[in-house]
């Protein structure tokens, strides 16, 4: 079955504390994103990218890092997560043909106290 | 920044109405689309419109693009309620691989 996942799902740290939020796709697919959605503020991207070793940044990269080493993966890394890093994460791919149409991963609930 | 902003916030229906919502955007674009989000899950792809197309349908969906007045409108005709949910408009910013996304409108269909 075509899919992006995610891991973890749900994810409650505190301050300071690095953590990764993986995500996976099984698509073959040369595009991959990171966004953050936040109530009354929509889904903001966050991190973007093109293929293996090409990243480039979204709207709101500010506290967030990621890796592209390998064409299925693209970890979303918070080396040091702040209370306003609290929000539902999501993982998409497309294909760079059509990469209009994002697949989307089922999302991670990160709270940071 | 946020390029679209989708109108209404929310809209409550009666299962076989038609729901409609806007979207308006600041900069030109070449495309749109429409996503759907079911609550607690990732979003679902629902439609593209090209800057040169005026409408497009898809099932029991009806987009319209007007470029001239940065707006566009979804139509979802005879709701059920398998379409509650909440309905982003996704347009490019600045090049075409960032994309920026309303706050959405989120639609309950009442049975």
């Amino acid at each position: 079955e075509a899919q992006v996942t995610q891991n973890p799902r749900y994810l409650i740290t505190v301050t300071g504390k690095k953590l990764t939020v993986t995500c996976s796709q099984n698509m073959n697919h040369e595009y991959m994103s990171w966004y953050r959605q936040d109530p009354g503020l929509g889904l903001r991207q966050i991190y973007y990218s093109m293929n293996v070793e090409v990243t480039d940044k979204g709207d709101v990269p500010e506290g967030y890092k990621v890796s592209r080493k390998e064409k299925r993966n693209f970890p979303l890394i918070l080396e040091s997560p702040s209370p306003n890093q609290t929000s539902l994460y999501f993982c998409a791919s497309s294909s760079i043909r059509n990469h209009y149409e994002q697949y989307f991963g089922p999302g991670t609930r990160l709270t940071v106290t | 920044s946020q390029q679209g902003e989708e109108d209404p916030q929310a809209l409550s229906i009666q299962e076989g109405e038609n729901a409609t919502m806007n979207c308006s955007y600041k900069t030109s674009i070449n495309n749109l689309q429409w996503y759907r989000q079911n609550s607690g899950r990732g979003l679902v792809h629902l439609i593209l419109i090209r800057s040169n197309e005026r409408e497009k349908h898809s099932g029991r969906l009806r987009v319209t693009l007007d470029t001239s007045k940065k707006s566009s409108s979804l139509l979802i005709t005879a709701s059920r309620a398998a379409d509650t949910a909440s309905y982003f408009c996704a347009t490019p910013l600045g090049n075409d691989y960032k994309l920026s996304f309303g706050a959405g409108t989120t639609v309950t269909v009442r049975a």
